[in-house]
């Protein structure tokens, strides 16, 4: 079975601030997708990236950045220089490809001006 | 571009009654979902279809029914609603390619009160 977790639950941090959030993910799959979403206090579900397992190469756009490693069955964002519009819940997500996504519980990030 | 449309935004039910959430899409996607967000837990399946007159349970299917009779409408049906239902609903589309793997787009959510 798939498995997502992201044992973060809330974080805090002062604007400009860099912080990372955690993905670890289970699957007996050698092809999968890994997504990361934002939802913003207004709620809806913006798409932020996906990565294959086949592409472990490091993405950055902008102040977000994506860090897969294979070996440790993880995924993980980092925001730099956090802003107050980086506040929101992020989630983290799996699918083989054909089966529906996975999702974390998320990690809700505050940031403080 | 509409996208994926939910109707209503906002309901609240008495226990025992019933309603049809209403979800559709205008990008001809096959592959439609329907996830429940519940505070702390993120998003869990409730029913998925891959195309018209195909649908499948997914984790938590209890209480819920779904239909598909075209590619652009994906109704949920709650019968006899119960406090446990009380969630923020999600109904998201993707269009289907070889092997898969394609991002959801989400519809805005309905926020349902079963009191």
């Amino acid at each position: 079975a798939q498995k997502v977790t992201q044992a973060q639950t809330e974080i805090s941090v002062v604007e400009k601030e860099d912080v990372t959030l955690d993905c670890v993910y289970e699957t007996r799959d050698t092809t999968y997708y890994l997504f990361w979403y934002k939802q913003p206090p207004s709620g809806e579900l913006v798409f932020l990236i996906r990565r294959n397992s086949f592409d472990e190469q490091n993405e950055i756009s902008g102040r977000y950045s994506w860090n897969f490693q294979k070996s440790t069955s993880s995924f993980n964002f980092t925001i730099t220089a956090s802003q107050v519009v980086d506040s929101a819940v992020y989630f983290c997500a799996l699918s083989d490809g054909n089966t529906p996504l996975v999702f974390g519980k998320g990690t809700r990030l505050s940031v403080i001006a | 571009n509409a996208g994926v449309t939910q109707t209503p935004k906002f309901r609240i039910l008495k226990i025992g009654q019933s309603m049809t959430l209403q979800c559709t899409q205008d990008m001809n996607h096959n592959y439609m979902y329907w996830y429940r967000q519940d505070p702390g837990m993120g998003l869990k399946l409730i029913y998925y279809s891959v195309g018209a007159g195909i649908t499948d349970k997914g984790e938590v299917p209890n209480g819920y029914n779904v239909s598909r009779s075209t590619t652009e409408d994906f109704p949920l049906r709650l019968e006899l609603a119960a406090p446990s239902q009380t969630s923020v609903y999600f109904c998201a589309s993707r269009r289907p390619t070889p092997r898969g793997g394609e991002k959801l787009f989400f519809g805005s959510g309905t926020q349902l009160s079963v009191l």
